[in-house]
This record gives C-alpha cells, structure tokens and sequence, in this order.
C-alpha cells in the first residue's frame, strides 16, 4: 500500500516569496491534515479536511496561508508571503476515521521550507 | 486547553539499557493516549496507543501505561537496540473529532 506523498522534500525561499506544498493521501482516507512542525518542537496542526470539507482551521493563520482539498482526494497548502517564522517541516497525514482520536494518522514525510 | 509534556532529550543509551521516556499530559475531557516514532529520514508513525485508564499499549518490545491518577503515559522498554534509535513524540486525543496534540518530542540514541 502507497503512504502519504509530500512534495517537495525541500524548499528555500526569500521571505515575501510564496510556496505550496503538495500532499497525495492514502487512497481511501476520508480525513487528511496539515501540520507545522517548527524545529525543537512538537507537530502543530494547521487544518484538518474531511473529504473536502474544512473541520478545524482555527490554528490557520488565515492572513497568509491557505489550503484546499479539492475533490476530496490531493490537497495542496500555500503561503504567501512567507515569514521567517514560517521556517519548519510541514507534515501531511491521512486517517481514514473521522474521529481523529482513533489516533492512526499515516503521515508523510514532510516538507521543509527554509525561509531566508 | 489540552497539552502533553515530555521529558526533555537527548537521551543517550547503551544497547541493552533500559528506556523510560516520561509523559505527562493536561486535558479537559477522558483522552486517548499515544506514542509516536520518526525514525531518521523517515515520517512519524504510531507505535502504541491506550484509550483507557489501566490500559497497556504495547508494540515492538515498547510498553505505555494509561494513568488516569497521575496524568501521565510513559514509554518503556527493557532492552534497547541501536534501531531504536529516532524521537519519540507522545500525543493524546480528546474525546470526540479532535486533532491530535503532540509533546515536543525527545530524541533517543543507542550506541552499541
């Protein structure tokens, strides 16, 4: 069974540039989300998609990043512009419960944005 | 709000020691609790999980008991190997649709 994709592994930006990451789930899960995982930290989440449907945002910052998940399958995260902040490893995961205390979140490898 | 406290890394072992990693955790509701593992180069994965007070999550020679009393999930293992080593996240879940909370992880490494 194919896990969770992330792309791209790496990226380094200028600050005020934007970015999008891209994550494919495992086929099947219903319930995809985005966490930041700033370094020396534990993961953060940003948001959380049943299908194609927003279940939690609120820790989103709205003002400069976005996501969607259309067709209830791939989903695609931006920020723009970023902050030197924004620097860290942004993990995709997949469940195929709705209730995410099941607690089996497959996660993929993560993608690390280096903000200069 | 919820959160997870986890000891601070990193910890250094000899193979075959033994492995205590402390969790505590803060939360409103009845939680389930987990350990979460990131071997090197690879994505976090669930080890073990308890949804219980007395419950034992268990798996790969790792065990974690739920302790309602003293609000804690600690990780143990009695003999640890050189695969072992990768950072340990532990994360819990309240009750209902919520996400999961994770500690800030502690980072394990065994020298043969």
């Amino acid at each position: 069974e194919a896990g969770v994709a992330q792309s791209p592994r790496y990226k380094i930006i200028e600050k005020r540039q934007s970015v999008a990451f891209w994550c494919n789930p495992i086929s099947g899960h219903a319930t995809l989300y985005w966490y930041q995982q700033i370094l020396g930290q534990g993961p953060k989440l940003l948001i959380q998609f049943q299908n194609n449907g927003v279940v939690d945002d609120s820790q989103l910052p709205k003002d400069r990043f976005s996501a969607e998940r259309l067709k209830g399958v791939d989903s695609t995260l931006k920020i723009q512009p970023a902050k030197l902040e924004d620097s860290a490893v942004y993990l995709c995961a997949s469940s195929a419960r709705t209730a995410a205390n099941t607690g089996e979140l497959f996660f993929g490898e993560g993608s690390r944005l280096t903000v200069l | 709000g919820d959160s997870v406290t986890q000891m601070e890394g990193p910890v250094t072992l000899s193979e075959e020691a033994f492995l205590t990693i402390n969790c505590t955790y803060t939360a409103t509701g009845y939680p389930s609790l987990f350990w979460y593992v990131q071997y090197p180069g690879e994505g976090l994965q669930l080890l073990l999980k308890a949804t219980k007070a007395d419950d034992k999550g268990s798996n790969k020679g790792f065990e974690a008991t739920y302790r309602k009393e003293t609000t804690s999930f600690h990780l143990e293992k009695g003999s640890v190997q050189v695969s072992d080593s990768a950072v340990y996240f532990c994360a819990l879940s309240d009750q209902g649709n919520t996400p999961l909370v994770f500690g800030k992880g502690t980072r394990l490494s065994v020298i043969a």
